[in-house]
C-alpha cells in the first residue's frame, strides 16, 4: 500500500466549477505540502500545512491530522488552473525527505 | 532573489555513460534535496544534503551519488546510465534540514538515455 494516495488521478471540469482534490496518507507526518506542476516540469509550492486550513486567493487547503486526510479546493476554476496537483508530506522520523503522491491531472475547459 | 537554478535543462545521453546535474539553491538556503520523477509518477527522493553532509538517501543504487559544495550548490552524478534513468531530475532547496520550512523547487533537468 502506498504511503500516500491521491484522488482523483484525472479530473476534467468546466470553467467556474468548484474543484476538490483529495490526499490520504498512512504515516505520521510533520507537514503536508500541496504543489502545482505545469507541463515542462517546474514545481511550485502552493501550501504547507500542519493543521487546520489555509487560503490563498481561490485556493484553499485543509488537513485533518486525526483522519490523515487533506484536501485542496479551487473555487471559480479557470483554464489557467490546468496543471498537475501533487500532495507531499514530510515524515516525523527518518530521512528529511518529501514523500509525493502520484498527482492529480486537472484540466479546466473554457 | 533568484530561484533554484538547475543545469542543464535538457540532456541526452547514451546507455553506459555518466552524467552530472547541477543545482544552485536560493541564497541563504543550506539544504538541497534531489528527486527523480519518471513520466506519469510523483517525484521520488534520491538524496538530501545539509551543510555539505548527506542527511538522507533514498532507495537508489550506488550508481547515484551527490555532493554539496561550500557555497551550498550541489551536483548529482549518475554512472553507467540505464534507459530507466530517463526522467526529470528535480532539485529542491530549503533553509534548514528539518522543521516547518517550505521547499523551493527548480525547473528540473530532463534526462533522456538512449
Amino acid at each position: 500500500k502506498n504511503e500516500v494516495e491521491q484522488s482523483p488521478q484525472n479530473l476534467t471540469a468546466q470553467e467556474g466549477e468548484f474543484i476538490t482534490i483529495n490526499c490520504s496518507y498512512s504515516v505520521g507526518i510533520s507537514a503536508l505540502h500541496w504543489l502545482q506542476q505545469h507541463p515542462g516540469g517546474g514545481i511550485v509550492s502552493l501550501f504547507m500545512l500542519s493543521s487546520g486550513k489555509k487560503k490563498h486567493g481561490r485556493l484553499i487547503a485543509t488537513i485533518n491530522i486525526q483522519e490523515k486526510h487533506s484536501s485542496l479546493h479551487i473555487t471559480a476554476s479557470h483554464p489557467r488552473d490546468s496543471a498537475v496537483y501533487i500532495c507531499a508530506f514530510r515524515v516525523i522520523q527518518g530521512a528529511q525527505k518529501l514523500v509525493f503522491g502520484q498527482g492529480t491531472r486537472l484540466t479546466i475547459n473554457p | 532573489d533568484t530561484g533554484v537554478t538547475q543545469s542543464p535543462t535538457h540532456l541526452i545521453k547514451t546507455r553506459g555513460q555518466q552524467v552530472t546535474l547541477r543545482c544552485s539553491p536560493i541564497s541563504g538556503h543550506k539544504s538541497v534535496s534531489w528527486y527523480q520523477q519518471v513520466l506519469g509518477q510523483g517525484p521520488q527522493f534520491i538524496f538530501q544534503y545539509y551543510e555539505k553532509e548527506e542527511r538522507g538517501r533514498g532507495n537508489f543504487p550506488d550508481r547515484f551519488s551527490a555532493r554539496q559544495f561550500p557555497n551550498y550548490s550541489s551536483e548529482l552524478n549518475v554512472n553507467a546510465l540505464l534507459l530507466g534513468d530517463s526522467a526529470l531530475y528535480l532539485c529542491a532547496s530549503s533553509r534548514v534540514s528539518a522543521g516547518g520550512f517550505g521547499y523551493t523547487f527548480g525547473s528540473g533537468t530532463r534526462l533522456t538515455v538512449v
